[in-house]
């Protein structure tokens, strides 16, 4: 299997452009989850999908951040306007059912 | 509210020695536990998982750690460090395995001294 992915692998971009973070989970899984890591704050729980229903979004910052499930098989995560304080690694992780979270490689995010 | 301390940021053991990074948690339901590395510019993978089974639990690359309620604590510990061992290493609690988010630590990052 080839593991969690995400696009880009990093992504620069200017304060107040839209950026858009993608994951493919690995195939058959059905939850799917999305962290930030920050040297300040280290690893955040952003938002969490079960059956492609957001379970809890309760970490995601502000109305900036959205998140989406179209299908079992991609999700992204939004943000707009960015900001400067966005930067950081965003990773994707996804599990069957009660089982392990597996990672993605990150996203390593700059906002000028 | 579930929470996760681990004590020092920083830990460095010469080759050959004991590894022990210390995990406590806090939760209000039994935990399950978990132990994560992240190399440099990677993800996550995990070492050990705790899901209210043994309490000793043995992971990958010869590394264990015991949950012990009355301390609420699950430490990670190798017998001898490798200097394949540098890295950070999570400590997690999430209430349910795999289905709930996890809670982790700040992280502590193992130095291995030659």
């Amino acid at each position: 299997d080839a593991g969690v992915i995400q696009s880009p692998r990093h992504e620069v971009t200017e304060m107040g452009q839209e950026v858009t973070l993608r994951c493919k989970p690995i195939s058959g899984h059905n939850s799917l989850f999305w962290y930030r890591q920050t040297m300040m704050r280290g690893l955040e729980l952003l938002i969490y999908f079960n059956n492609n229903v957001p379970i809890d979004d309760s970490g995601m910052p502000e109305d900036r951040f959205s998140a989406k499930m179209p299908n079992a098989s991609f999700s992204t995560l939004k943000i707009q306007p960015s900001e400067p304080r966005d930067s950081a690694v965003y990773f994707c992780a996804s599990s069957l059912a009660t089982d392990t979270q597996y990672f993605g490689p990150g996203t390593r995010l700059t906002v000028l | 509210a579930q929470s996760v301390t681990q004590l020092g940021s920083h830990v460095s053991v010469s080759e050959g020695a004991l590894v022990l990074l210390r995990c406590n948690y806090s939760s209000s339901v039994p935990p399950y536990l978990f132990w994560y590395v992240q190399y440099p510019n990677q993800g996550l993978q995990l070492l050990l998982k705790y899901t209210s089974a043994a309490t000793l639990v043995k992971g990958i690359n010869g590394f264990e750690a015991e949950f012990k309620k009355s301390e609420t604590s699950f430490h990670l510990t190798k017998p001898s460090a490798h200097m394949s061992d540098a890295a950070e290493y999570f400590c997690a609690v999430s209430d349910r395995t795999g289905a709930d988010g996890l809670t982790f630590g700040k992280g502590t990052h193992l130095i291995i001294q030659p």
